[in-house]
């Protein structure tokens, strides 16, 4: 069975602080996919990074930031210098590639992240 | 480029009756999938489609849920007769084939069971 825990289940900052959201899966599989997805407000979720199991270099992109530890099946996400337009519910996801969860794609319960100016 | 379409973006009936929400899949993607969110719940998947073939239903709740994607650009989800826990915002998304490609979602239809 695959299942992804994102233990916090609400963060606040103020805006220009660090903030890290935290993913920690868990899969038999070798070969899987992680993704990252925001849900604004207004409530369409927004594909933000894909990541293969096999490939763990880190990734930048502007503020944002993943951090993926095999060692530790942990995908975290950290946004630098946080805006108030950052508020929003995060997802982790994983995605296996074998197995009888074949194809699906397990989300984390997600962590609101409000903050605030 | 046109992203998921959904409608219709807001739907409120009362119980017992039926209810068609759908889909119209990013042109070019062969894997469409059908989920819902709720509080209690978080996201779940309901059903995918690779190639207009259903490949994995488990996540149906019931025989009131049915899916179907005649073709590649339309796919539709009924629930008959609804309910009131059925209330919740069914998301739709499509993908290019393959594992590894990231799911692009539709704006959602919120659902509303009186």
């Amino acid at each position: 069975a695959q299942k992804v825990t994102q233990a916090q289940t609400e963060i606040s900052v103020v805006e220009k602080e660090d903030v890290t959201l935290d993913c920690v899966y868990e899969t038999r599989d070798t070969t899987y996919y992680l993704f990252w997805y925001k849900q604004p407000p207004s409530g369409e979720l927004v594909f933000l990074i894909r990541r293969n199991s096999f490939d763990e270099q880190n990734e930048i992109s502007g503020r944002y930031s993943w951090n993926f530890q095999k060692s530790t099946s942990s995908f975290n996400f950290t946004i630098t210098a946080s805006q108030v337009v950052d508020s929003a519910v995060y997802f982790c996801a994983l995605r296996n590639a074998g197995g009888t969860s074949y194809g699906k794609l397990t989300f984390g319960q997600g962590t609101i992240l409000t903050v605030h100016p | 480029d046109a992203g998921v379409i959904q409608s219709p973006r807001h739907e409120v009936t009362e119980m017992g009756q039926e209810v068609t929400l759908r889909c119209k899949p990013i042109s070019g993607h062969n894997s469409l999938f059908w989920y819902r969110q709720t509080m209690m719940r978080g996201l779940e998947l309901l059903i995918y489609f690779n190639n207009n073939v259903p490949i994995d239903d488990s996540g149906m709740p019931e025989d009131r849920f049915s899916a179907k994607m005649p073709n590649a650009s339309f796919s539709t989800l009924k629930i008959q007769p609804s309910e009131p826990r059925d209330s919740a915002v069914y998301f739709c998304a499509s993908s290019l084939g393959g594992l590894a490609w990231e799911q692009y979602f539709g704006p959602g239809t919120r659902l509303t069971v009186t």
